[in-house]
């Protein structure tokens, strides 16, 4: 079955200091990974996807992600992390079983503190 | 310019009354969804429409129904609220299946009392 994880529901980081939240995926075939961030009361908006190509994909904010075939992760990444950055992030996978549907992982909070 | 804009922003309602949440999208994407997002954050695909075609249709009560009149537009109506219909509502769209983004409205509170 395709499925996305996200084993932390939250993560603690001081500012400044570099950032990681952790996803992991179970789909058939070449995946197509997604990030998003959604802050309080707001819709969500997209960081950044891997589609093919290069393993280190560089998006929105000065986030990250590393694409681990081996591993079937796609963690998100900051070099330095800020207050700002204090969100729900969402990873998510196409499914290309089922009308190309997005699989998406339960979330996780980051929080910043100064 | 809002990409993506979904009205009302907020929905409070009795039981058992009729409600509809209008959906609006101008980046000409050829694909639009409804979410519903619960009180724990979990996100749970409703709808999604491809050029006004039903393409994704969950298994949600037929209570709720989606009408696409156009590409552009993506509604929703919802019959006979229950309590377990509050959460909030996010129309999305996107391009370009399978690659494509999705960008996402701001969401509709329904509370239902």
């Amino acid at each position: 079955a395709q499925s996305v994880a996200q084993p932390e529901d939250q993560v603690n980081v001081a500012e400044g200091n570099p950032l990681t939240v952790k996803c992991t995926y179970s789909v058939s075939g070449n995946p197509y990974l997604f990030w998003y961030v959604q802050y309080p009361n707001r819709g969500l908006q997209f960081l950044l996807k891997y589609i093919t190509g290069d393993n280190l994909v560089k998006g929105s904010y000065g986030f990250e992600a590393e694409f681990n075939k081996s591993q079937t992760s796609f963690h998100l990444k900051k070099p330095s992390a800020l207050v700002s950055d204090s969100a729900l992030y969402f990873c998510a996978v196409r499914d290309m079983t089922s009308n190309y549907q997005l699989i998406w992982g339960a979330g996780t909070k980051l929080i910043i503190k100064p | 310019d809002t990409a993506v804009s979904q009205t009302p922003k907020y929905l409070v309602t009795q039981m058992g009354n009729d409600k509809s949440i209008k959906c609006e999208q101008n980046l000409g994407h050829d694909t639009m969804y409804w979410y519903k997002q619960d009180s724990k954050k979990f996100l749970k695909i409703m709808f999604s429409y491809n050029n006004k075609e039903l393409i994704i249709n969950e298994t949600v009560p037929n209570r709720f129904s989606p009408k696409s009149p156009d590409k552009a537009h993506l509604n929703l109506h919802i019959n006979s609220l229950e309590l377990g219909d509050s959460a909030v509502y996010f129309c999305a769209s996107s391009l370009g299946q399978p690659t494509g983004e999705l960008f996402f409205g701001e969401g509709s509170r329904l509370t239902v009392l």
